[in-house]
């Protein structure tokens, strides 16, 4: 079992629609949690933190954490074809930060 | 603050050869951690480095190592190049509080290394 899992897509919503990325973990120390958007060629750019279980909202995004589960995810609203890219669940732990392989997530206009 | 540099943006080396990158973190950030990507692995750990120590260590073979400088700059060794060497190689910077834990990671650009 991989300790960051994300489905790797392609996810393809139509533009203005909901986006949603979902990412589980296996190790229960975890205590961080980020989110990274990273465009073709480019490197990773950070989205949004979270450590506390629940919701934290950023503008257009929501991260929400449920520590029992195991589970984060990030919500896109109203999606954007510029919103088109690679995004990295990233798990933080005492000493080491571990990423998924990513989900590609296409915008269609 | 300038972001996470990294030289050279692009290499290209032969089989059997080394190469050996550079990273200058944002300033004040004492923690240097080195990724690997390739289209089929995604981002690979190598490993990180604080306060001229390495604190943590992926699953790469000995010819990958790496070092930090006291300015906090970190640099990365490959030796004998293999062709499954060519990947993108990031860099990323981060603040630790006293207290540990994974603060966020700020990324460079990253160096593109082939080999041929």
């Amino acid at each position: 079992q991989k300790e960051v899992e994300q489905n790797s897509g392609p996810l393809s919503v139509p533009e203005g629609a909901i986006a949603s990325l979902n990412c589980t973990y296996s190790d229960r120390g975890s205590q961080s949690f980020f989110w990274y958007r990273q465009y073709s060629g480019k490197s990773p750019e950070l989205i949004m933190f979270i450590y506390s279980n629940g919701d934290k909202e950023d503008g257009r995004f929501t991260a929400q954490l449920n520590k029992a589960s195991q589970y984060v995810s990030l919500l896109i609203r109203d999606s954007q074809p510029s919103d088109s890219a690679t995004y990295l669940c990233a798990v933080g732990g005492n000493n080491d930060m571990r990423f998924g392989a990513g989900t590609r997530l296409t915008v269609k206009p | 603050k300038a972001g996470v540099t990294q030289t050279p943006r692009y290499l290209i080396k032969t089989r059997g050869q080394q190469v050996t990158l550079s990273c200058s973190p944002i300033s004040g950030h004492r923690s240097v951690s080195w990724y690997q990507q390739t289209p089929g692995q995604g981002l690979q750990f190598l490993f990180e480095y604080f306060s001229e120590t390495q604190r943590n260590k992926g699953n790469f073979p000995g010819r990958f190592s790496g070092r930090q400088f006291s300015n906090s700059r970190s640099e990365m060794n490959v030796s004998t190049l293999e062709l499954g060497d060519s990947a993108l190689y990031l860099c990323a910077s981060s603040y630790l509080t006293s207290g540990g834990g994974q603060e966020t990671q700020y990324f460079g650009p990253g160096t593109r290394l082939l080999v041929l």
